[in-house]
């Protein structure tokens, strides 16, 4: 059964500080995998999607990186800014049970201060 | 493309109650899935639809929830009869899973499910 761990939980920067989310994932046979952003009782929004043959992904100031082999993932956000407080989902499509199926890690809550 | 979209927004519902939550997918998209999201166990697949079909309802809690797609373009999860235990916030997700390996997850902006 696949297992998604993200790192650390709760994080808390100053304003312009560029910073490191991580994720992991126990089984490697995956299709790809996808970072979200969930604002306070709001739903998902997609930042980016890594296909299982790509390294990396970038967006404007977010970069994800993955490495399957070794079921690693880091998103990372140059220059943060308060804008950026949000929770950070990564959660990664697998090729078992149908290979239509996310499993989330729980979440790293990040907070940018002024 | 006006996303995925859900309703009710908020539901709040006695204890017993029968509660109907609503779907709409994007366009084109072939699969279709129902989330639930609680702080004490995050985001869990309850059931994934491809063509309409149910393809794996082993999230599916109890004989209490059942979920439908007559139609490609619309989905209907239900609970009864509703129990505290189920507040959450439930959410719709689809994509072109089943054709397209490749395609991300769009979500909608979730069902909010307070049973008192």
């Amino acid at each position: 059964k696949q297992e998604v761990t993200q790192i650390p939980a709760a994080l808390s920067v100053p304003e312009g500080e560029n910073l490191v989310l991580n994720c992991s994932f126990t089984d490697s046979a995956i299709y790809n995998l996808q970072w979200f952003r969930q604002d306070p009782g709001k739903g998902l929004t997609s930042l980016l999607l890594i296909q299982s043959s790509q390294r990396e992904q970038t967006s404007g100031r977010l970069n994800a990186s993955l490495d399957k082999s070794s079921g690693r993932s880091t998103l990372y956000i140059a220059a943060s800014q308060p804008g950026d407080s949000a929770t950070y989902l990564c959660a990664v499509r697998g090729l078992t049970g149908g290979g239509n199926k996310l499993t989330f890690g729980t979440g790293t809550q990040l907070k940018v201060e002024l | 493309d006006a996303g995925v979209i859900q309703s009710p927004r908020h539901e709040v519902t006695e204890m017993g109650q029968e509660v109907t939550l609503r779907c709409k997918p994007i366009s084109g998209h072939n699969s279709l899935f129902w989330y639930r999201q609680t702080m004490m166990r995050g985001l869990e697949l309850l059931i994934y639809f491809n063509n309409n079909v149910p393809i794996d309802d082993s999230g599916m809690p109890e004989d209490r929830f059942s979920a439908k797609m007559p139609n490609a373009s619309f989905s209907t999860l239900k609970i009864q009869p509703s129990e505290p235990r189920d507040s959450a916030v439930y959410f719709c997700a689809s994509n072109q899973g089943s054709t397209v390996p490749n395609y991300g997850y769009t979500f909608g902006s979730g069902t909010r499910l307070t049973v008192v």
